[in-house]
């Protein structure tokens, strides 16, 4: 069975530090693993998505990503953490032989401080 | 592209009644799903729809729950006898496409307060 674990609830950075937010998988095979965005009182907005065509993976708004099979990682990173950042951040995996249903991570929220 | 709508944005109800939402997906998408979001926890899977057809339940959707989907369009999702554990947010989300070109795109969501 599939999972998702994301490490720490809650993340805070001071605008202009790097974010880094953890995310671990379970998987029988290869998956295909997401990072969404959620901003209060509103849906997921895809982040980026890995797909094995690279391990590291660029996404919207200064996001990036790298998949690590070994260590059945899949951490997003951002180099200077932005005072807009600050939102629900959802890591999610998904089986890459057959099936839509996409399992999430229980989220993290990211605080930046001025 | 309108992207995916849900109505309405938020409902409040009373223990014991039924309620129903609608979720509009991106025209061209497919596949339709929808998924439950209670405070402080990731979505979780509750349904999908390939076209008109419902190809797999999660064993969260108690048979209060139906979902819909009649022409391959819109969805509906009704929870009849509401219970104040159903308070929760309501997503619905589409997508087309296969392996990896399959993202799923979300709508604002439906908060739903059972009181």
């Amino acid at each position: 069975a599939q999972s998702v674990t994301q490490l720490g609830s809650h993340v805070s950075v001071s605008e202009g530090a790097l974010v880094l937010l953890r995310c671990n998988y379970s998987s029988s095979v290869p998956p295909y693993l997401f990072w969404y965005v959620q901003y209060p009182n509103q849906g997921l907005q895809l982040l980026l998505k890995y797909t094995s065509a690279a391990t590291l993976v660029k996404g919207i708004n200064g996001f990036e990503a790298e998949f690590k099979k070994s260590e059945t990682s899949f951490h997003l990173t951002k180099p200077s953490a932005h005072m807009s950042d600050a939102a629900e951040y959802f890591c999610a995996v998904r089986g890459a032989q057959g099936g839509f249903k996409t399992i999430f991570g229980a989220g993290t929220r990211l605080f930046v401080k001025a | 592209d309108t992207g995916v709508s849900q109505d309405p944005r938020h409902k409040i109800t009373k223990r014991g009644q039924n309620v129903t939402f609608r979720c509009d997906p991106i025209s061209e998408h497919n596949r339709l799903y929808w998924y439950r979001q209670t405070l402080g926890q990731g979505p979780e899977f509750l349904t999908y729809f390939q076209n008109e057809a419902q190809l797999e339940k999660s064993r969260l959707l108690s048979d209060r729950f139906s979902a819909e989907r009649p022409k391959g369009s819109f969805s509906t999702l009704e929870i009849q006898r509401t219970e104040q554990g159903d308070s929760a947010m309501y997503l619905c989300a589409s997508s087309q496409g296969w392996g990896s070109q399959e993202t799923q795109y979300f709508g604002p969501g439906t908060r739903l307060l059972v009181l």
